[in-house]
């Protein structure tokens, strides 16, 4: 177990461009989740995958992101025509689904600062 | 909506002082409780978790917290707390509403324990 891993670890983007991180959760874990944090808040949902497909999307996810976990295994999250706003922290978790209790298990983040 | 709040933003202590940190969240089904600690450079680890039985719950580190239903609390404690404590922590419920999972985090407590 090598817990949840997270590439890259910091992106400087200018505005406008697209952006991708990815996400390789713990091997076992069937459901992969992405947050955003920013300064002074706790982790705030954007979506989450059992398996390969995707079952939840926060209303904070615009058009412009869009999540994949095409095999199930490894996710990535896009952001396209980044915005200023955009500047935070991605936070990928995973879990093994045991019904409702199951606990989250975090990778270090990808800090993401739009210029 | 449902939330969770933590009411303390910022915590200074000096060593051996004893903590507590509130949490309340607002949902009137059946939850499961955790808190999550992110040390100064490091990435969000469980301290613990509650998901029935014995309301008081003990984690790593001397970390135990209660779950008071009618309060809708579940708030964390620590006797005496160290140097290392310092850190920031965050209180999270998980709950199954409307055929999905919730995850809802607090928007965090940040501890500094004076040496």
């Amino acid at each position: 177990d090598t817990g949840v891993s997270q590439d890259p670890r910091h992106k400087i983007t200018k505005r406008g461009q697209n952006v991708t991180f990815r996400c390789d959760p713990i091997s076992e874990h069937n459901r992969l989740y992405w947050y955003r944090q920013t300064l002074g808040q706790g982790p705030e949902f954007l979506t989450y995958f059992q398996n390969e497909a995707q079952l939840e999307k926060s209303r904070l996810l615009s058009d412009r992101f869009s999540a994949e976990r095409p095999k199930g295994s490894f996710s990535t999250l896009e952001i396209q025509r980044t915005e200023q706003g955009d500047s935070a922290m991605y936070l990928c978790a995973s879990s093994l689904e045991t019904g409702i209790r199951y606990e989250q298990y975090f990778g270090p983040g990808t800090r993401l600062t739009v210029t | 909506a449902q939330s969770v709040s933590q009411h303390n933003h910022h915590v200074i202590l000096s060593e051996a002082a004893s903590l507590e940190l509130g949490c309340n969240y607002s949902y009137g089904g059946t939850v499961n409780l955790f808190w999550y600690v992110q040390y100064p450079g490091q990435h969000l680890q469980l301290l613990l978790k509650y998901f029935s039985g014995d309301p008081l719950v003990k984690g790593i580190k001397g970390f135990e917290a209660e779950f008071i239903k009618s309060k809708f609390s579940f708030n964390l404690r620590k006797p005496s707390v160290q140097w290392s404590d310092t850190a920031e922590y965050f209180c999270a419920v998980n709950f199954h509403t409307s055929g999905t999972y919730k995850y809802i985090f607090g928007t965090g407590t940040r501890l500094k324990v004076l040496a």
